[in-house]
């Protein structure tokens, strides 16, 4: 089967870095995004990695390596409004491109 | 970017009825529609895919007569949740792939189903 691995919580202070890893198993993808979803909200992208490397979105990173099954979601100058719930998604090789969704990890933010 | 506008945000209704969720993309053309629900605390679990023009697919464990899918048009798509049920209480989100050059998938605003 298909499953991602994530934190279920990470703490950090405002101001600081905090890295949110991604784990998964599937036999293939197109791709690893990242959605961000606060409380009573829907979900909403922030970035997508085809390929192996670092993709850079503002205070906003991700990152993936096929050859390690291991993404990560790199969040910079944390602000308090950072704090929401992050879940990572593979987009499935069928032909609806429907995304498999890991568990969520719900990032607390402190002053 | 692509936007879904999903309706209503909320609903209140009593057990045995049915409730219509209904979403439309605004600017651009979804020929695919994803249907989801959302208990508290959880991730998003698939419900269904609904493509225009034909009959949903509807993931293991969903009842296809209880969650009627309709995607009638390119930018419509319906979910009717009939003869609810308190355990039917969820947050139903839809969600449609961005083709308007993004990698991302756009969501609608989600509807919170709550059955007395």
């Amino acid at each position: 089967g298909q499953s991602l691995e994530q934190p279920s919580e990470v703490t950090a202070v405002e101001g600081a870095i905090v890295q949110i890893n991604c784990t998964y198993q599937t036999s293939g993808f197109y791709g690893l995004s990242w959605y961000q979803q606060h409380d009573g909200g829907a979900p909403t992208f922030l970035s997508y990695n085809a390929l192996d490397g670092l993709e850079e979105t503002g205070r906003f990173s991700s990152f993936l390596s096929r050859s390690d099954s291991y993404g990560y979601l790199l969040l910079q100058e944390l602000q308090m409004k950072d704090s929401a719930s992050y879940f990572c998604a593979v987009r499935a090789l069928d032909s609806n491109y429907q995304l498999i969704w890991g568990a969520g990890t719900k990032l607390i933010i402190k002053p | 970017g692509a936007v879904v506008s999903q309706h209503p945000s909320w609903v209140i209704c009593k057990s045995g009825t049915s409730v219509k969720i209904e979403c439309r993309s605004l600017d651009f053309q979804a020929t695919t529609m994803f249907w989801y629900r959302q208990f508290p605390k959880q991730s998003l679990m698939l419900m269904a895919t609904s493509n225009e023009g034909s009959k949903a697919t509807y993931e293991q464990g969903v009842e296809k007569d209880k969650f009627l899918i309709n995607h009638a048009s390119l930018t419509l798509s319906t979910l009717t949740v009939t003869s609810a049920h308190p355990e039917d209480s969820s947050f139903y989100i839809c969600s449609a792939r961005d083709t308007t050059g993004g990698y991302g998938y756009t969501f609608g605003s989600g509807t919170r189903l709550t059955v007395v």
